[in-house]
């Protein structure tokens, strides 16, 4: 498969505790985009990678949110010490370049915080 | 604020007929628009898109109209088929910008 891959698919977690989600861009791409989804709207803009760079954060919460595209391996959006509002899906995308285009995602993580 | 809606919520169609689908927009600084069709529990799927420097773009059963002057743009499906009932977003760029803004989205239910 050669499309946006994100792990896991479902994640539960305790208020409190650390979620970590994961996206492998495709194959060709590096830029990556994470949007988050609460129910009923529509996915808003958190963070812009490139390889080793983070290139624009401004959607994302200025405390317990980190995003990192390392040289090796995939994507991670990290949350720390979750609270009930981050029940969500979290959703990847990748380019091929910058600009206008489209983008293209992944199935997304869905984050539940009990 | 929400700067790409889709007033639509919902809508239904008969098997064969138009869909039409319609985002409107209130940031003249947008100038790339897409369209992406989602299914439940899965990501979005690109559709199609348009630049603001065309009106219209087609691609098979798909086809966006883009009217700069009101802000708004739509997406025309024919002939409609049960396979495209999903959730249909509009989105919106700016060149040099790195997000996509996105609309609420609009249940489409096409009716065999």
């Amino acid at each position: 498969n050669a499309g946006v891959m994100q792990n896991p698919r479902h994640l539960v977690r305790r208020r409190g505790q650390e979620a970590r989600l994961r996206c492998s861009p495709m194959k060709g791409h590096s830029h990556v985009y994470w949007y988050r989804q609460l129910p009923e709207e529509g996915l808003k803009f958190m963070v812009y990678l490139q390889k080793e760079n983070i290139i624009d954060e401004s959607g994302m919460p200025k405390e317990r949110f980190s995003a990192e595209f390392p040289k090796e391996g995939p994507s991670i959006l990290r949350i720390q010490q979750v609270v009930r509002g981050d029940s969500a899906a979290y959703f990847c995308a990748s380019s091929p370049r910058q600009g206008p285009q489209p983008q293209h995602f992944g199935d997304g993580t869905r984050l539940s915080i009990l | 604020d929400q700067q790409v809606k889709q007033n639509s919520p919902s809508l239904s169609v008969q098997e064969g007929r138009i869909s039409i689908l319609n985002c409107d927009y209130t940031n003249s600084m947008f100038d790339y628009f897409l369209w992406y069709k989602k299914y439940p529990a899965e990501g979005p799927t690109f559709l199609i898109s348009i630049s603001s420097i065309k009106d219209k773009n087609e691609d098979g059963r798909f086809t966006v109209f883009l009217n700069k002057s009101a802000k708004h743009l739509s997406l025309h499906i024919e002939p409609s088929q049960p396979g495209d009932s999903a959730v249909y977003f509009c989105a919106a760029s700016v060149t040099g910008a790195n997000n996509l803004f996105f609309g609420t989205g609009t249940r489409l239910t096409v009716i065999p």
